[in-house]
């Protein structure tokens, strides 16, 4: 069975950093390319960032551009997000996606909370 | 980049009624590339329908796909208790990757 748990959120205030990690199993992680989505309080989704099965292609929503970084762990299954110089703006439930074949997610993890507030 | 419009942004409707939702891009988008996701309160995210009108494991065949270029539909051919939720349209492009729609909600009547 895929699954995938997001770990790592919590409170922050402005300015700070925080690190997500993504935890796949029941698939060949190093297989897939990944994706983080993100969906603000009462809002809809909003893609944040790709990486492919080696790492080779990331790709940032303008949003988010200088700000996160994209990573993975083949060996260890595992996917992340590091997030500086956080905005009130980035304050949203983030998803971690598994990338069918470059095109759509087909397995989501259940999600974790980012508040950025002072 | 592709800008995905979907309509209506609420849908009133009654169990064994017939949904009809629409995603229309700001450009051409291949086919193979557009997705629908269903979504519920509390939830993450389930993939319904994939290149356009492919449903995805496990999806009833109540639900179903349709459209090309620039004009994309989603039908719930009777709608069930839990059929009544939010639903997104998605496109893969290169940069963005992925672009969502603004979401229908399809609620009890």
């Amino acid at each position: 069975e895929v699954q995938l748990v997001e770990s790592g959120g919590g409170l922050v205030q402005p300015g700070g950093s925080l690190r997500l990690s993504c935890a796949a199993s029941g698939f060949t992680f190093s297989s897939y390319s990944m994706n983080w989505v993100r969906q603000a309080p009462g809002k809809g989704l909003e893609w944040v960032s790709y990486i492919s099965s080696s790492s080779s292609t990331i790709y940032y929503a303008d949003s988010v551009k200088g700000r996160f970084t994209i990573s993975r762990d083949n060996a260890k299954n595992s996917l992340y997000l590091q997030m500086n110089s956080l905005r009130d703006e980035d304050t949203a439930v983030y998803y971690c996606a598994r990338d069918a074949s470059d095109d759509y997610g087909d397995y989501w993890g259940q999600g974790t909370l980012v508040t950025v507030s002072s | 980049e592709i800008v995905l419009t979907q309509s209506p942004g609420t849908l009133s409707l009654s169990p064994g009624e017939r949904a009809t939702l629409s995603c229309r891009a700001s450009q051409s988008v291949s086919s193979s590339y557009l997705a629908w996701y269903q979504q519920k309160p509390g939830q993450a995210p389930r993939l319904l329908i994939y290149g356009a009108s492919s449903r995805a494991t496990g999806i009833p065949d109540r639900f179903s796909g349709s459209g090309s270029g620039t004009d994309f539909t989603l039908t719930i051919s009777r709608l069930e208790p839990e059929d009544f939720a939010v639903y997104y349209c998605q496109q893969y492009g290169s940069s963005p990757a992925w672009t969502f729609g603004q979401g229908t909600k399809v609620e009890i009547k």
